[in-house]
């Protein structure tokens, strides 16, 4: 399927565990971003990646890892997940001149 | 710090009224202002977008005009609709492109039947 997936969708973990949050995009883009979505902040940016192997921070980066090994896929790992992280994640893909597009999201309850 | 910041919260319009959704940015290197709109459940979804080098642009019923000077700019939803009922966010963002969004905090739009 073309477009943006992300997974899973729906997430509860535990405060202290680890968890990933996957996102695979088909349209080669090379830009790729996570934001959290929180009621009365919109959207914030997470980290973001121009290319493969290159990364950097968003926002509010504390308490998250991303990597970038493939140019479609943008894994976010929460290292130890806590009670603040629990929000709705999306992430998108853009080219360095275009638009963003964003995925279908993730919604994590951390408990 | 809030770069963008948007209102009202909350909009409700009578069918076939004009919805208008502001926003307001603070750093003038600011080069590229979408709005985008997203449904329970759903990723926001892009719908118009403007660079500050026009005052307006339009697509359809939704219009986006831009004070560069005010540093300010707005939705216009003409003959709205209530399948247009849905959250929506301005951004804006450095670089001519999406590059790293900074996005207001959301208006939540109601169109009565």
């Amino acid at each position: 399927d073309a477009g943006i997936t992300q997974s899973p969708r729906y997430k509860i973990t535990e405060t202290g565990r680890q968890v990933t949050l996957m996102c695979h995009q088909t349209w080669s883009h090379s830009y790729m971003f996570w934001y959290r979505q929180d009621l009365g902040h919109g959207l914030r940016l997470i980290y973001y990646s121009a290319a493969a192997d290159i990364t950097d921070k968003g926002e509010v980066p504390d308490g998250y890892v991303v990597s970038r090994s493939k140019t479609e896929n943008f894994p976010l790992t929460l290292e130890s997940a806590t009670r603040s992280q629990t929000s709705v994640y999306f992430c998108a893909s853009s080219e360095s001149t275009g638009s963003a597009f964003f995925g279908q999201g993730t919604r994590l309850t951390v408990v | 710090q809030q770069q963008v910041k948007q209102s009202p919260q909350s909009l409700i319009v009578q069918k076939g009224g004009i919805s208008i959704i502001n926003c307001a940015y603070e750093n003038t290197a600011f080069d590229y202002f979408p709005w985008y709109q997203q449904f329970p459940g759903k990723g926001p979804a892009l719908l118009i977008a403007i660079r500050p080098d026009v005052s307006e642009k339009k697509e359809g019923r939704f219009t986006i005009s831009f004070n560069k000077s005010a540093k300010q700019f707005s939705l216009h939803i003409m003959d709205s609709q209530p399948g247009d009922s849905a959250t929506y966010f301005c951004a804006a963002s450095k670089g001519q492109g999406a590059q790293k969004l900074v996005f207001g905090q959301g208006t939540r739009l109601t169109i009565n039947p």
